[in-house]
């Protein structure tokens, strides 16, 4: 069965460094998302992504984030220069269609952690 | 705008008895409504959807849920727990008004004991 895969698993960096995060969606899919997950928290919306473009994102998506699709297959987050605040779960999503009946496929995450 | 409530945090059940995951959701609009699943070192798996048809949903492993309008709730059962249900239990909801991005519960941990 096809799935969303991350890379790298879990991610230590120094604070004010930049971190980019990794994420190869289902291949037939052209919607892709953006969550994370502080510690004890609930998961957080960041962003959404269709046609190479950012679709919607949340407040937490500030200057500091950015997306990208470089090439056919990987869906990228950068943070640009990470903060002790930054360290989450970061889940990467995609769907077939973006319709709210429709589900999101999850990657297993990346633990970044931010020294 | 949307949000999502699981009343328990954490869930203790015996191997072989019923299982109750409680969900109780606000949104503006006619909802879709989702759990999913996380096991350790996993991504979070689909269980079952609602999306406005029928208001008894089954799904995988067992697993079903109902929505009640009038309670604004979408509670997930199962007759019988089995050791690998033992997981984080995740209630979403997507609101045709919020566009396309899920709202989550904070989770609810399923123990299941010998």
């Amino acid at each position: 069965e096809p799935e969303v895969t991350q890379t790298p698993s879990h991610q230590v960096t120094q604070m004010g460094q930049e971190v980019i995060l990794r994420c190869v969606p289902i291949s037939n899919h052209l919607y892709f998302y953006w969550y994370r997950q502080i510690l004890g928290q609930k998961v957080e919306f960041l962003v959404s992504f269709y046609n190479n473009e950012i679709s919607e994102k949340s407040e937490i998506f500030d200057d500091q984030f950015s997306v990208e699709r470089p090439d056919g297959s990987n869906f990228t987050l950068k943070i640009r220069s990470t903060k002790l605040e930054d360290s989450a779960m970061y889940f990467c999503a995609s769907s077939e269609v973006a319709a709210s009946s429709y589900e999101q496929y999850f990657g297993p995450g990346t633990r970044l952690t931010v020294t | 705008a949307q949000s999502v409530t699981q009343l328990d945090s954490h869930v203790s059940v015996s191997e072989g008895t019923p299982v109750l995951l409680r969900c109780n959701y606000s949104s503006s609009y006619s909802p879709s409504l989702f759990w999913y699943v996380q096991h350790p070192n996993k991504g979070l798996q689909l269980l079952l959807k609602y999306t406005s048809a029928a208001t008894l949903v089954k799904g995988i492993n067992g697993f079903e849920a109902e929505f009640k309008k009038s309670e604004t709730s979408f509670h997930l059962t199962k007759p019988s727990a089995h050791m690998s249900d033992a997981a984080e239990y995740f209630c979403v909801v997507s609101d045709r008004g919020y566009g396309q991005n899920f709202v989550f519960g904070p989770g609810t941990r399923l123990s299941v004991l010998p």
